[in-house]
C-alpha cells in the first residue's frame, strides 16, 4: 500500500483565491509527523508546513494552513489567497516514528497553477 | 544561513561510466538524507546517514550505488557503471537529530543524464 496517495495530478485555482490540495496516508505508528513541500520548477523543495501527530490544534504557516484529520488519516494543504508565485508542484510527505526509520515517504505530487 | 548545497548541478555520462555527486549539508545537521526523483514522481528515499555511519541504506536500489560521509558532514553519492535508468534528479536534505520535528531540508539537487 501506499504510504501517501496525492489524488490530483493538477489543480487550477484564480488568483486571491483559496485552493485545497489532498494527501492522505497510511501508517501503523502512533507517533509519526506529515510535512507538505513545494517544488517549484527551479526544482528545489521548500519545506512548507509541518504537523505532528500528537498536535492537537492544525498547523499554520502564514497563507498555508493543514487540514489535519486524524482519524481519517487525511492531512490536507489549504493555501489562502494564492499569488501568481504559488504556481508549482507540492508534495506531501511523511515521517514514520523514529524507532522505524527515518526516512521520509513522498507522494505523487500536486501540480498547482494560479490563474491571473 | 548557508542552506544544503549540492554540485554538480547537472552531469551529462556516458553509460557505464562511474559518477560522483556531492552534497555540502547545513552547518550543524548531523542527519544527511539521499533522495532520487524521477520526472513526475516524488522523491524515493536511498540512504541516511546519522553522523559518519549510515543508519539506514535499505533504499540503494543495488550494489552500483554507494554513498560516504567519512567526516560527518560533507556526502558523496558514488555510483559505478551507470545506465539509462539512473537518470534522474538525485536530492540530498539534512536535518538537525532531535529536533522535535525532525524537518528535512533539501538542497537543489544534481540532475543526472546517462546517454
Amino acid at each position: 500500500a501506499q504510504k501517501i496517495t496525492q489524488t490530483q495530478p493538477g489543480m487550477f485555482v484564480q488568483e486571491k483565491e483559496a485552493v485545497t490540495l489532498d494527501c492522505t496516508y497510511d501508517t501503523s505508528d502512533q507517533s509519526y509527523g506529515l510535512f507538505w513541500y513545494k517544488q517549484p520548477s527551479s526544482g528545489e523543495m521548500i519545506f512548507l508546513i509541518y504537523q505532528g501527530s500528537y498536535d492537537e490544534q492544525n498547523a499554520t504557516e502564514g497563507r498555508y494552513s493543514l487540514n489535519f484529520q486524524k482519524a481519517r488519516k487525511s492531512a490536507n494543504l489549504v493555501i489562502s489567497a494564492s499569488q501568481l508565485g504559488d504556481s508549482a508542484m507540492y508534495f506531501c510527505a511523511m515521517r514514520e516514528g523514529r524507532n522505524t526509520g527515518n526516512q521520509f515517504y513522498f507522494g505523487t505530487g500536486t501540480s498547482l497553477t494560479v490563474i491571473p | 544561513g548557508a542552506g544544503v548545497s549540492q554540485t554538480p548541478s547537472n552531469k551529462v555520462t556516458e553509460k557505464g561510466k562511474y559518477v560522483e555527486l556531492r552534497c555540502d549539508p547545513i552547518s550543524g545537521h548531523t542527519a544527511l538524507y539521499w533522495y532520487r526523483q524521477s520526472l513526475g514522481q516524488g522523491p524515493e528515499f536511498l540512504i541516511y546517514f546519522q553522523g559518519t555511519g549510515a543508519a539506514d541504506d535499505s533504499g540503494l536500489p543495488n550494489d552500483r550505488f554507494f554513498a560516504v560521509r567519512p567526516e560527518g558532514s560533507v556526502s558523496t553519492l558514488k555510483i559505478q557503471r551507470t545506465e539509462r535508468g539512473d537518470s534522474a534528479v538525485y536530492l540530498c536534505a539534512s536535518s538537525l537529530w532531535g529536533d522535535a520535528t525532525d524537518t528535512q531540508y533539501f538542497g537543489p539537487g544534481t540532475r543526472l543524464t546517462v546517454l
